[in-house]
């Protein structure tokens, strides 16, 4: 029973072009969402959040998109650079709990 | 460097050998987290020690053990290792301050069970 799940295990966008990358959640009580970016033989790194109070995040390039009716969350790069390229994970918790549910992860491959 | 150092970067076992993976944190945060990954599953929690002296189950708890041994280190064990334990193991801190911060993770230690 996966409570976080990103569908598409692949992305290839052209370099100056938007990606986005997508999420979706089951359990309603979660209010805290994360962005990670992975690159091999690394840790993963914190990208961007979002609280369930807002509908919307950016930070430079990053945009991440809330909508909790739909149960979905979704992360925009814009424009997308070669050094972009890596695995984006998804994660959410709920209040108090600090345990981050992870999804599956998107590789994201920006063509130059 | 501040941040969350993992020993070691890599290890080969036998079945049922037993081993104990090693995390530190030097960001003074109270919570440390086990997660392991592996392809197509993504991160999932093993343990995780909301503060000293604490210590909870995850998702995938069996076959391991840990200690919080003070509040910089928390380590990891596998008793008779598995071939199905076969993954990169990733440490994980946190402050008990806001969620929007996250996790630091560590670079993660990549065990083979053959």
């Amino acid at each position: 029973d996966q409570q976080v799940k990103q569908n598409s295990p692949s992305l290839s966008v052209q370099e100056g072009r938007i990606s986005i990358l997508n999420c979706d959640y089951t359990n309603s009580m979660f209010d805290y969402f994360l962005w990670y970016k992975k690159y091999p033989a690394e840790g993963p790194t914190f990208l961007i959040s979002i609280s369930s109070i807002k509908d919307k995040n950016e930070d430079g390039r990053f945009t991440v998109f809330l909508n909790k009716s739909a149960k979905h969350l979704s992360l925009h790069i814009v424009p997308s650079q070669p050094g972009d390229s890596a695995v984006y994970f998804c994660a959410a918790s709920d209040t108090g709990t600090y345990k981050y549910i992870f999804g599956t992860g998107t590789r994201l491959k920006v063509l130059a | 460097n501040a941040g969350v150092t993992q020993t070691p970067k890599f290890q080969v076992l036998k079945t049922g050998q037993s081993m104990t993976l090693q995390c530190a944190q030097d960001m003074n945060h109270n919570s440390m987290y086990w997660y392991r990954q592996d392809p197509g599953m993504g991160l999932r929690l093993i343990y995780y020690s909301a503060s000293e002296g604490t210590t909870d189950k995850g998702e995938v708890p069996n076959g391991y053990n840990v200690s919080r041994l003070n509040k910089r280190e928390f380590s990891l064990r596998l008793e008779s290792a598995a071939p199905s334990q076969t993954s990169v193991y990733f440490c994980a801190s946190t402050d008990l301050g806001s969620q929007l911060y996250g996790y630091t993770f560590g670079s993660g230690t990549r065990l083979t069970v053959v």
